[in-house]
């Protein structure tokens, strides 16, 4: 089976610009979840989907959206970006629920200039 | 306070060492995970614990529930171990992190 694929890997922005990141589950995975990662406050949470649900998300501003298609698929966007916003996005996905076991993408390094 | 609170912060070992690594956390959560992170970003899930213990190769993770603590045991290390290990846990609302622990093993 295929692993969790997230593009792209690599992504330099400006401030003020916006950004979609995407990201496929293991194929038959059903729960999608996104975390971003910085060197000072580490992984975060930022929400999980589930069958085109958003049933979680974390303590991030409203310019932090995202969305589940019916394939599972996932993108993540941010919208009016700020250089705080410079790290690594990781997408992990799950067969049903957070709880279990996640298997994680490789992630997508976004550095905001 | 962090809710999830991982020691050491850093540890050095020599290959052949055993050793542990600590987790408590302070929210009631449905599950614990032991993620292993290489240079470069790539996270690995090690363990998915919700009581008791798990053992796979040389690792072994277990979980207090009542005191709300989780060890990772590392036996026989070797250098391929070395990474930083991270614990998370998942509660109702979300997923929730420890600042990790950087492990370096010497040959």
């Amino acid at each position: 089976k295929a692993g969790v694929t997230q593009t792209p890997r690599y992504l330099i922005k400006t401030r003020g610009q916006q950004v979609t990141l995407s990201c496929s589950p293991i194929s038959g995975h059903r729960s999608v979840s996104w975390y971003q990662q910085t060197p000072g406050q580490g992984l975060q949470f930022l929400f999980e989907y589930f069958s085109e649900t958003q049933r979680n998300k974390g303590n991030f501003p409203g310019r932090f959206s995202g969305r589940q298609f019916s394939n599972s698929r996932s993108e993540m966007n941010v919208s009016t970006l700020e250089l705080g916003d410079s790290a690594l996005y990781l997408c992990a996905s799950s067969i049903s629920v957070r709880s279990d076991t996640q298997y994680f993408g490789p992630g997508t390094r976004l550095t905001v200039l | 306070k962090n809710e999830v609170e991982q020691s050491p912060q850093n540890l050095t070992a020599q290959e052949g060492e055993f050793i542990t690594i600590n987790c408590s956390y302070s929210v009631g959560i449905s599950a614990l995970h032991w993620l292993q992170q290489h240079p470069g970003g790539g996270i690995v899930s090690l363990f998915m614990l919700s009581s008791g213990k798990k053992k796979h190769g040389r690792l072994i993770a277990t979980i207090n529930i009542q005191e709300k603590h989780s060890s990772l045991h590392i036996t026989a290390s070797h250098p391929r171990d070395s990474a930083v290990y991270i614990c998370a846990v998942s509660t109702n609302n979300d997923m929730r992190f420890g600042a990790g622990t950087r492990l370096t093993v010497k040959p």
